[in-house]
């Protein structure tokens, strides 16, 4: 299986700050990478899919990028619904997770 | 809305079975592949199964393999879970999952229910 790191595995920042998740796969996925937020209760919530690609509804301070097997979450201008734990998911193969990042407020 | 509800879980010993089951409404069930994705307590996303729109392909995960079933009635817009030979290990949120069929995407999941509990304990 194609294993996803993530990191960190948590953060801390405030209303306002814009902030980056990295999640590293252990082999070529070309953009086969997927981003969910997961708020305390509730189901995931699909953000991004394809590496890039703002899935409808979700705001536009979400933002995805990929550099090889690098790919990279950013939330520009954090509000407080965004306070939540995130994951990648690659599916390139049967489908794998990142372990996740809390992200907390500061 | 759109919305997927799983029913089926609870509590039962090592060894026995449980079928969960997904009843999706406000989409054309028929047009899309469904997901099983589960969550242990406190813990991360782990994807279980996926079934075709139209039946014809299943896979697992290796954890569940020759263990679990997944099936579907698009007749009645439901989304089966067979879990037979279940362990300790299983105990998890079972969520059912909607995949977008964008290509570019892959097996993603674009729509989620609450989840059902299953614990497996003595």
């Amino acid at each position: 299986d194609i294993q996803m790191t993530q990191s960190p595995s948590s953060l801390s920042a405030s209303v306002g700050d814009r902030v980056t998740i990295t999640c590293r796969a252990s082999q070529s996925i070309s953009r086969y990478l997927n981003w969910y937020q997961q708020t305390p209760g509730k189901a995931p919530k699909l953000l991004i899919y394809a590496a890039s690609s703002l899935q409808s509804g979700v705001p536009s301070r979400f933002s995805g990028s990929r550099s090889g097997t690098d790919f990279t979450l950013t939330i520009s201008g954090l509000q407080p619904e965004d306070f939540a734990t995130y994951y990648c998911q690659q599916s390139y193969s049967t489908p794998t997770f990142g372990q996740g990042t809390k992200l907390e407020i500061k | 809305q759109v919305q997927l509800v799983e029913s089926g879980g609870g509590v039962v010993q090592p060894g026995r079975s449980l079928r969960l089951s997904c009843a999706a409404s406000r989409f054309t069930f028929s047009s899309y592949g469904m997901h099983w994705v589960r969550q242990a307590p406190g813990k991360g996303l782990e994807w279980v199964a996926v079934i075709w729109y139209d039946g014809t392909k299943k896979y697992y995960a290796d954890s569940v393999k020759g263990r679990f079933t997944i099936s579907r009635d698009n007749s009645k817009k439901t989304l089966y879970l067979q879990m037979n030979s279940l362990r300790a290990e299983d105990t998890a949120l079972y969520y059912c999952a909607r995949d977008p069929g964008l290509a570019a995407a892959g097996d993603a999941f674009d729509i989620w229910g609450r989840g059902t509990m299953v614990t497996v304990s003595s």
